[in-house]
């Protein structure tokens, strides 16, 4: 099957540092979704990017659609303790499938 | 956050015993999903249905069946369960598949001794 590698899978940072995470797949995706899973809580939507060369912000969080289709990233920028948490990144491949791909997670921690 | 429920929240139970799992939705949303969550494996689909008694399997299927008499109801049975379905499920639920954004519940943590 089609499969995610999603890097890095852990990471620390002191609270106001920038983040950066990224996606890559051998296969073209039609749509790219980041979640955050809190402890004990199911993963939450942040972005969803549906073309090519997309960018797409939602607050301090800028997500990217690659031009070949086959990688996205995802930046946090001025970090804060409640960013702490994993990041899943998923896409989608399209031509009538439903089903979404997930990366394995990168699970960062904020230093105070 | 979009309504959906997950009962039990959390299940012990032992090798060879039946299992129901069941995901509740108040969005009327006509695609649900059951994913398991396993440590270095991320979430990995089990089945999904695209309508009522409409149901196919996932990439993780063996072991699982699955059941939608309404709209609002998705079970995950597990007939005879085994210590590798020791997981946390998740339901999920998505309007449609075009845009394909997945909402996802709460979870259900398994343990099967």
């Amino acid at each position: 099957g089609q499969q995610l590698n999603q890097s890095p899978q852990s990471m620390f940072i002191q609270e106001g540092e920038d983040v950066s995470m990224n996606c890559t797949s051998s296969s073209i995706f039609n749509t790219w979704l980041w979640y955050k899973q809190d402890p004990g809580e199911g993963p939450v939507l942040l972005i969803a990017l549906y073309k090519a060369g997309e960018l797409t912000s939602n607050g301090r969080l800028t997500a990217q659609f690659g031009i070949t289709r086959k990688d996205s990233f995802l930046n946090i920028s001025a970090s804060i303790p409640s960013d702490v948490g994993i990041y899943f990144c998923a896409g989608q491949s399209g031509a009538g499938s439903y089903q979404l791909t997930f990366g394995k997670g990168t699970k960062l921690s904020v230093i105070p | 956050d979009a309504g959906i429920t997950q009962s039990p929240r959390h299940k012990v139970t032992e090798t060879g015993t039946p299992v129901t799992l069941r995901c509740h939705q108040t969005e009327n949303h006509r695609y649900m999903y059951w994913y398991r969550q396993d440590p270095g494996h991320g979430l990995r689909l089990i089945h999904y249905s695209y309508g009522v008694k409409d149901t196919d399997k996932g990439e993780v299927s063996d072991g699982y069946s699955v059941s939608r008499s309404k709209t609002e109801d998705f079970l995950l049975t597990l007939e005879s369960a085994t210590s590798s379905q020791t997981s946390v499920y998740f339901c999920a639920i998505s309007e449609s598949e075009v845009t394909d954004t997945q909402y996802f519940g709460p979870g259900t943590r398994l343990t099967v001794l």
